[in-house]
């Protein structure tokens, strides 16, 4: 069982260039969202989406766009690349329902914008 | 204004001693959950322990447990027994209401556990 699954780990682009963080689960879940985290501080939602076709801004979502054509992916696409965005990106997933479940991660893409 | 405050950036605790790290937070909604994470060295994020708002008892699970006292708006992680793996960053993080997938976070503890 996979889980959350991020693609690259470690990506090194330069100012301007855009590219695409991919993030896949065979959970079924119908939540997917992603964060970025910066030293010193927790981390903070971009973008999420509450099942395919549907998704809304969090946070922190300028300079970023996402996706939801399928339950399993969920991509976030930077669309020109600024140092401001070298950070550690997370993808999470979770079911819905009356209870309040847990998050469930993906390992991180650490991301440096030169 | 913060919604979620760890005021203690950094904690060290001997092994087989138990350790709290603080956490309060702050929301209006009446239907929320509070959560703790742990980030090892190796960068993933590991769920530990969940409190609901309506949860009438602390969470427990394992080691961990979760002192939960909603009038002071705390909801603090006690690990028991402490080992050199608890060695790690730990994060408090909130959700308000039940139909969101919005998570905020804590700025994190970090823990050192020492022989």
């Amino acid at each position: 069982n996979a889980g959350v699954t991020q693609t690259p780990k470690f990506q090194v682009l330069k100012t301007g260039q855009s590219m695409t963080l991919q993030c896949a689960q065979d959970m079924n879940h119908e939540y997917m969202s992603w964060y970025r985290q910066d030293p010193g501080m927790g981390l903070r939602l971009i973008h999420y989406s509450v099942g395919a076709g549907i998704t809304d801004q969090g946070e922190v979502p300028n300079g970023y766009n996402v996706s939801r054509s399928t339950t399993e992916d969920f991509p976030l696409r930077l669309l020109s690349a600024a140092p401001s965005q070298t950070s550690v990106y997370f993808c999470a997933s979770r079911k819905t329902g009356v209870s309040l479940t847990e998050a469930f991660f993906g390992q991180g893409t650490r991301l440096t914008v030169v | 204004a913060q919604k979620i405050t760890q005021t203690q950036p950094g904690m060290f605790v001997q092994e087989k001693e138990a350790v709290t790290l603080d956490c309060t937070y702050d929301t209006s909604d009446p239907s929320y959950g509070l959560f703790w994470y742990k980030q090892p060295s190796s960068g993933e994020m590991i769920f530990l322990i969940y409190q609901g708002s309506y949860d009438q008892q602390n969470a427990t699970e394992g080691r961990y447990s979760l002192n939960f006292q909603k009038a002071r708006k705390s909801a603090n992680l006690v690990i028991s027994a402490s080992q050199l793996g608890d060695s790690a960053m730990y994060f408090c993080a909130m959700r308000e209401g039940y139909n969101t997938d919005k998570l905020i976070f804590g700025t994190g503890t970090r823990l050192q556990v020492f022989p």
